[in-house]
């Protein structure tokens, strides 16, 4: 099946400092991929839907200053959490939708990245 | 808008009992749902999902889920219980039917199951 690599799956920083998330599928082309949040004992919360080669679309209340997404090729999509604060401490996953020239809803998750800031 | 609700937050059963993840959905319009399980350290996986086809839908692992208008509401269940079955479990309602192109997915908070030898 579809394989979506996300790393890395587990990073620790200090507050200020920016990190970077990538979201890659590895045998299909993804003109649209999706980040979600996720904070402990809630569920997945949409961020922003990523399309290649345009800027992304935010969910109210997400800040797009904050979190950087670039969607440069078919295969990759980043999201770069700038000046992390200890509040942006969470779970984030992405998922991916493979391009067979229609709309499909199947998406492939990644395995998500666990974001400590200290 | 759509939402979903699930309404345990945790359900505990025993190895060979009949599990059930209730799950409430609103939306405007037919919805398309769909259960997705995640296991620790893994990534989202697809149980099944219904888009206005047959209202009971069969999915993997023995799951299913029973689309029920009426009483909006889109039941897992499973009639037996196996230990590898323990993990969180969402039920998700997308916006795609009502015309949208982007497809998004709105996720209840999640059940936990724990299933007991």
């Amino acid at each position: 099946g579809a394989v979506v690599s996300q790393h890395p799956s587990w990073v620790i920083c200090k507050s200020g400092t920016s990190v970077k998330i990538e979201c890659r599928s590895l045998d299909f082309q993804a003109t649209t991929m999706f980040w979600y949040r996720q904070f402990p004992k809630q569920s997945l919360m949409l961020m922003a839907t990523s399309n290649e080669g345009s800027k992304a679309t935010y969910e109210q209340g997400v800040e797009k200053d904050k979190f950087l997404i670039n969607h440069a090729s078919l295969t990759l999509s980043t999201l770069t959490v700038t000046s992390a604060h200890p509040e942006d401490s969470s779970f984030y996953i992405c998922s991916a939708r493979p391009y067979r020239g229609t709309v499909s809803e199947k998406l492939f998750f990644g395995s998500g990245t666990q974001l400590s800031v200290l | 808008a759509q939402s979903v609700t699930q309404l345990d937050s945790h359900v505990s059963v025993s190895e060979g009992t009949p599990v059930l993840l209730r799950c409430n959905y609103s939306s405007s319009y037919s919805p398309s749902l769909f259960w997705y399980v995640q296991h620790p350290n893994k990534g989202l996986q697809l149980l099944l999902k219904y888009t206005s086809a047959a209202t009971l839908v069969k999915g993997i692992n023995g799951f299913e889920a029973e689309f029920k208008k009426s009483e909006t509401s889109f039941h897992l269940t499973k009639p037996s219980a196996h230990m590898s079955d323990a993990a969180e479990y969402f039920c998700v309602v997308s916006d795609l039917s009502r015309g949208s192109t982007l497809g998004r997915l709105y996720f209840g908070r999640g059940t936990q199951l724990t299933v007991w030898p």
